[in-house]
């Protein structure tokens, strides 16, 4: 059975500052890896979507990186700004049409 | 990709009552998920819904608690029946575009609370 962990669970940086969440999970037969990022009860907003046959994905001051065989994605924030507080899920899924599974988040705040 | 919109946005419901959750897709879709987010937790799949066919449920979610309808492919309804303070979460559908990456799309979410 597929598990997702995040590490840490919430993490405090000063404004400015480059900083790197991980998640890892069980089973490497994964057919895509979404990183998300959710406000205080809101919805879901995808950031990254990674495939399987790729090593990682950029946006702005997002790169997120896969390493299928080992089970890890790490999630790197450059320059991080008070507007990136937020609860930062990572999901996988097995195969098309399935459905995700997420781990617990990392909760970042950012203090300016 | 994918917008999704769903009907409440929030309520408080009693005991007792039953709720029905709308979501509305702006592109026609195969696969739709719905999700319930219990407070401080993270996102646990409830059912799959597929038009045209039952919805498939994960274990410990049941049918008679949780039905659902997908009449065609850009809208579907949850049902949160009979309610006890325990079903206060948040539920989300999502829907996977199939348009290339299969990326999956989350709706806005459904607050709900019960007294």
């Amino acid at each position: 059975k597929q598990e997702v962990t995040q590490i840490p669970a919430a993490l405090s940086v000063p404004e400015g500052e480059n900083l790197v969440l991980n998640c890892s999970f069980t089973d490497s037969a994964i057919y895509n890896l979404q990183w998300f990022r959710q406000d205080p009860g809101k919805g879901l907003t995808s950031l990254l979507l990674i495939q399987s046959s790729q090593r990682e994905q950029t946006s702005g001051r997002l790169n997120a990186s896969l390493d299928k065989s080992s089970g890890r994605s790490t999630l790197y924030i450059a320059a991080s700004q008070p507007g990136d507080s937020a609860t930062y899920l990572c999901a996988v899924d097995n195969q098309a049409g399935t459905a995700l599974i997420f781990g617990k988040g990392t909760t970042l705040s950012v203090s300016s | 990709s994918a917008v999704i919109s769903q009907k409440p946005s929030r309520d408080i419901c009693q005991r007792g009552t039953s709720l029905t959750i709308q979501c509305q897709v702006d592109s026609q879709v195969t696969m739709m998920f719905w999700y319930r987010q219990q407070p401080g937790q993270s996102l646990t799949l409830i059912a799959t819904a597929n038009q045209g066919s039952e919805a498939t449920y994960e274990s410990g979610f049941v049918i008679d608690k949780f039905p659902i309808s997908r009449p065609n492919l850009t809208f579907s309804t949850l049902t949160v029946s009979n309610m006890s303070p325990e079903d206060s979460s948040i539920y989300l559908c999502s829907v996977e575009d199939p348009g290339g990456a299969y990326e999956q799309y989350f709706g806005p979410g459904t607050r709900l609370t019960v007294t």
